[in-house]
């Protein structure tokens, strides 16, 4: 009963391909976003989504594209790939409209288990 | 804009002493701030938040956290480390904004619990 699933965990890859990393929550949240860890462990976010607005961080580059095809899903594409893009991507999902408050899960983010992508 | 950070790269701690990892913010806003943990190889656990209310959180495996506005601080601590609390933690912010914000992570800071 994996809550946030991602697939591949592993993709390698050669310079130029395209590839598509695919996310899906069970947890019935109404957003879900992407994030990349670097080789240093830094966390950025790259876009967040709901099925009101798409938030893109600004320095993503537009080879980057989400895809939901339903709530419950949100793909990664990638484009052109370039050496620089390898690092891990996390996608990850919260509930955020219904009330906030500290006893309850609204807010927090639910990670997946990561992909690691190599591009050689 | 919003930052966070964690001034700490490593913090070492025996096992059965508290422990203490150090986080700041600045958000323009009011803050929506969270801690989660990293293991090898692994996705971000979730440890605890802090939305509203007390100032003293309490979360997953005995952690706590402290909010403190005047010091924009949300350190997290624990009365008594375990050797399995090693891992890398990252501290968290958000603003109250409202809407699909992500979250403004720290540069994470490795605790290691020495036996």
């Amino acid at each position: 009963d994996t809550a946030v699933s991602q697939t591949p965990k592993y993709l390698v890859t050669q310079m130029g391909n395209d590839k598509s990393i695919k996310c899906e929550q069970n947890l019935g949240h109404d957003t879900m976003y992407w994030y990349k860890q670097d080789s240093k462990k830094f966390l950025k976010i790259m876009f967040s989504y709901n099925n009101k607005e798409l938030i893109i961080n600004e320095t993503v580059p537009n080879r980057f594209s989400p895809k939901s095809p339903d709530k419950a899903h949100l793909n990664l594409h990638i484009n052109s790939l370039e050496l620089g893009d390898s690092a891990v991507y996390f996608c990850a999902s919260s509930q955020e409209l219904g009330g906030t408050g500290p006893s309850n899960s609204y807010n927090e983010q639910f990670f997946g288990p990561g992909t690691r992508l190599t591009v050689l | 804009a919003q930052s966070v950070a964690q001034p700490e790269d490593q913090v070492n701690v025996a096992e059965g002493n508290p422990l203490t990892v150090k986080c700041t913010y600045s958000v323009s806003g009011n803050p929506y701030l969270f801690w989660y943990v990293q293991y090898p190889n692994r996705g971000l656990q979730f440890l605890l938040k802090y939305i509203t209310g007390d100032n003293l959180v309490k979360g997953s495996y005995g952690f706590e956290a402290e909010f403190n506005k005047s010091q924009t601080s949300f350190h997290l601590k624990k009365p008594s480390a375990l050797v399995s609390d090693s891992a890398l933690y990252f501290c968290a912010v958000r603003d109250t904004g409202g809407g699909a914000d992500g979250l403004t992570f720290g540069k994470g800071t490795h605790l290691i619990i020495q036996p």
